[in-house]
């Protein structure tokens, strides 16, 4: 009965290849955000989406883009991995209306050789 | 992008110590202060989310303080024990509501 999933925990890939890691939410929650950690363990906000908007942050090269199938789940393709791509990255859900709290996924530790 | 400043980076404490650290934010356009504690090797968890000025929480031996007029929050620590030991995020949300966290404080409580 997790309710923020991310798969897969780890996640070891060469440069060059495409990957994806996916995220499930059953909180019913409308928003939904990926987060990455750098080497300091500072929380970066990558995106955020709900069922009507999609923002992404300015910072975040293109090769990166998110999918949402369906309200529950928003999964992070990155295409042409790079070495600097290496990090920890948490998906996150809320409701957006009420302030609700962050409720984060385990983590999934990407690393590029 | 929002600048969202904790203090201090970091924290050793004698267990029993009360503590407290800070999280300065823009105080213009604001929605919601939210605190996070986050224990090494798991996933940050809510706190507190706090959206008046003057508002002040509490959860156990934790509380916070909240000035938007100025911009900052407390968060105290009260006679802490080992398994405080974390980092602490604070975070503010934009207008679209994207969280920009702090770099945390990491706390440690020495036995």
């Amino acid at each position: 009965d997790t309710a923020v999933s991310q798969t897969p925990k780890y996640l070891v890939t060469q440069m060059g290849n495409d990957k994806s890691i996916k995220c499930e939410q059953n909180l019913g929650h409308d928003t939904m955000y990926w987060y990455k950690q750098d080497s300091k363990k500072f929380l970066k906000i990558m995106f955020s989406y709900n069922n009507k908007e999609l923002i992404i942050n300015e910072t975040v090269p293109n090769r990166f883009s998110p999918k949402s199938p369906d309200k529950a789940h928003l999964n992070l393709h990155i295409n042409s991995l790079e070495l600097g791509d290496s990090a920890v990255y948490f998906c996150a859900s809320s409701r957006r209306l009420d302030n609700s709290p962050l409720h984060f996924g385990n983590g999934t530790r990407l690393t590029v050789t | 992008i929002l600048n969202v400043e904790q203090s201090p980076q970091s924290l050793h404490v004698q267990e029993g110590d009360s503590t407290n650290f800070t999280c300065s934010f823009p105080s213009s356009n604001f929605y919601a202060l939210h605190w996070y504690r986050w224990e090494t090797a798991k996933s940050p968890e809510a706190l507190f989310v706090m959206t008046l000025n003057g508002d002040e929480k509490k959860k156990g031996r934790i509380s916070a303080t909240l000035n938007t007029k100025e911009g900052y929050s407390y968060l105290y620590i009260k006679g802490s024990q080992p398994e405080d030991s974390a980092t602490y995020l604070c975070a503010f949300p934009n207008t679209g509501n994207q969280f920009y966290f702090g770099t945390g404080t990491s706390l440690t409580v020495i036995p």
